[in-house]
């Protein structure tokens, strides 16, 4: 497509379930990101693919949370458990290769409740 | 410490103004440079980049980049309503990810 694409862009979901997000790259990015975005903080980093590499995990908050990506394409961002904190907005982004600028996508815009 | 700061606003100017936006950074192995623009509810996307120390100029916006101080700019000229916007400052060394300041919220006021 034309951008990064991500869905939901809102979800309200209550205190302990699961939600899946998910995010489609531009066509032939091989880099995707995963960012957290709390109101008021910069951007928190949260996972990395690069092509057939193994993820750079390194920013996962907690092994409530997941990610994957098939080849180089849709990447789902897995949060287990939810809790109050993990109200935030989830942005993906896509880019050519790693020192590239990044395409973000709009967000999904995520309510514990 | 964080490893970028950048002073959150909000900032507020007149149509017309030189507006000028800052970042300071810790790690001396920074040298890829971005800044981006965020509207309320959408993401951010990419104003400038660039690598290590100088100047670059695109339009009415110029970054600077002074790596011995580990300060980075931005300085839009004639600004607009339109670039009302939060400003995120992002750096980068040889690693995977870009590190990212917490933005300045800009105003432009008619």
């Amino acid at each position: 497509g034309a951008g990064v694409s991500q869905s939901p862009s809102n979800k309200v979901t209550e205190k302990g379930k699961d939600v899946e997000l998910r995010c489609d790259p531009i066509s032939g990015h091989t880099a995707l990101y995963w960012y957290r975005q709390r109101l008021g903080q910069g951007l928190e980093f949260l996972i990395y693919f690069q092509g057939n590499s193994a993820p750079d995990k390194s920013g996962l908050p907690s092994d409530r949370f997941s990610a994957e990506r098939t080849g180089e394409s849709v990447s789902t961002l897995t949060i287990q458990r939810t809790q109050q904190e993990d109200s935030a907005v989830y942005l993906c982004a896509s880019s050519l290769a790693v020192l590239y600028g990044y395409t973000f996508g709009s967000g999904t815009r995520l309510t514990v409740v | 410490q964080k490893e970028v700061e950048q002073d959150p606003g909000p900032l507020s100017v007149p149509e017309g103004a030189i507006v000028s936006l800052n970042c300071t950074y810790s790690n001396s192995a920074f040298q890829y440079f971005m800044w981006y623009r965020q509207y309320s509810r959408k993401g951010p996307e990419l104003l400038m980049y660039t690598y290590s120390s100088g100047n670059k100029e695109d339009g009415r916006f110029t970054a600077q980049v002074d790596k011995s101080s580990k300060y980075i700019s931005l300085f839009i000229r004639d600004s607009q309503p339109s670039d009302s916007a939060t400003y995120l400052c992002a750096m980068s060394g040889t690693g995977n990810q870009f590190y990212f300041g917490t933005g300045t919220s800009l105003t432009v006021i008619p």
